[in-house]
Order: structure tokens, then sequence, then C-alpha cells
């Protein structure tokens, strides 16, 4: 069945260094990617997005990459802070669907200061 | 905040009781979900409105009944609800046909069936 997948339940980094959170995703025809961040006690918030068409797309401290031959999506934190701890998850959108998105588990995120 | 309120932030209520969960958009979008978020798995869509017309029912129990009486508000009615029913119940809205797909979450709200 369809699923999207992360490789590391759990990461724990220290502050300032750099994170990378990886997801599997399994339909290859799916043409939309997108971030989520999970704070504990909120719901899930956008980080960045990405559409099939790129490999790469960067935001603010944040980095999405792109390997679709492999299915592979991974999200890019630098000089990573207590702030970011967290829950994130990857998102994929089918090319069938107008809106629907299918999660992923979730990587925790644990920042030592 | 992301501009999607939910009410009640935590409710417990008993097998047999009958209760409903709130939730508003204040950004205009055309489209609202409903997700059941448990412990160790992926989040699960419920429900999905669009133009405030269901368009997906993802093989929900019928003891969970959606509603979508406008385009800014969405009820998720409970009744007879099982234990295994306990979960964080996450609203989302977005803009369909826009380029984005991005679905502004609410803050949930926290179940607990004793």
């Amino acid at each position: 069945g369809e699923s999207v997948g992360l490789h590391l339940p759990t990461l724990s980094v220290q502050e300032g260094d750099n994170s990378i959170i990886n997801c599997a995703y399994s339909n290859s025809a799916s043409d939309y990617f997108i971030w989520y961040k999970q704070e504990s006690g909120k719901g899930p918030q956008f980080i960045i997005d990405i559409r099939s068409n790129m490999d790469k797309r960067q935001g603010q401290r944040v980095t999405v990459l792109l390997n679709k031959t492999v299915k592979h999506l991974s999200l890019q934190i630098a000089a990573t802070q207590p702030g970011d701890s967290a829950v994130y998850f990857c998102a994929e959108k089918p090319p069938w669907s107008q809106g629907n998105l299918i999660f992923g588990k979730g990587t925790k995120l644990s920042v030592k200061p | 905040e992301t501009g999607v309120t939910q009410t009640p932030r935590h409710l417990v209520m008993g097998m047999t009781n009958k209760k409903s969960l709130k939730c508003e958009q204040h950004l205009g979008h055309n489209a609202m979900y409903w997700y059941k978020q448990s412990a160790k798995k992926p989040l699960e869509l419920m429900f999905v409105y669009s133009l405030e017309e269901r368009v997906e029912n993802n093989s929900v129990p019928s003891r969970f009944s959606p509603e979508c009486p406008n385009s800014s508000h969405l009820f998720l009615h409970l009744h007879t609800l099982q234990p295994e029913d306990s979960a964080l119940y996450l609203c989302a809205s977005s803009q369909v046909a826009r380029s984005s797909y991005e679905q502004y979450f609410g803050p949930g709200t926290r179940l607990t069936v004793t």
C-alpha cells in the first residue's frame, strides 16, 4: 500500500550543528512534497515544500533535497537551535490527489545545548 | 498562530457520551480536513470537505460524523466511541487550486475515551 516513512525515528544533535532528517516516499509519481514541524502541544507547522520538477529548494536555515531516482526526501537544518526541537513530518501528494497529502510517521529531533 | 482554531483543546468522555469537536478557519480557504494522530502512527486522514461538500471519507467508523455548515467551520460529532479512539484530532484547511498544497493545521483536540 501507499506509505511515506522515515529512516530514523529519533535524532539528537548538538546546538549549532547541522541536522539532516530523511524520508522515503513510496509513490514515484508523487508531484509535490512538504515538510512539517510539530512542537509539543501544537499542530503541525509548514516548513518548506518542493515540487517534483525541482531537486533542491532553500528556505531560511532549511534546505529540502529531492532524489526522485531513489524516492528520497531530506530536510537539512543549518546551525540547529534548541527551538528546532520537535517532530518533523514529511508528506507527499500523489498526482491523482487534488490536495490530499500522505504523511510519514515523523522523526523526533532533540537539540542538546 | 496558523489561523485555524479548535475547541475544546482537551476532552475526556465516556463511551456512551455524545460530544462535538469544533474547528474554525480564518484564512478564507475552501477545503477543510479532519485528521487523527495516534502515537507512533502517521497522520490519518479522516474526512475532507471541499467547497463545503464531503469529498473523502476514509472508511471512518460511523461513530464519527462530520459536519461542514460553511467554508469556515467544521465539526466532528462523536458518539459511542471506543478507548482506541483516544488520540489527537487535528483540523486543517487549505485553498484548493492554488499552486501550493500546504495545509494549515489547528492545535488539535486531545481526546481521551474512558
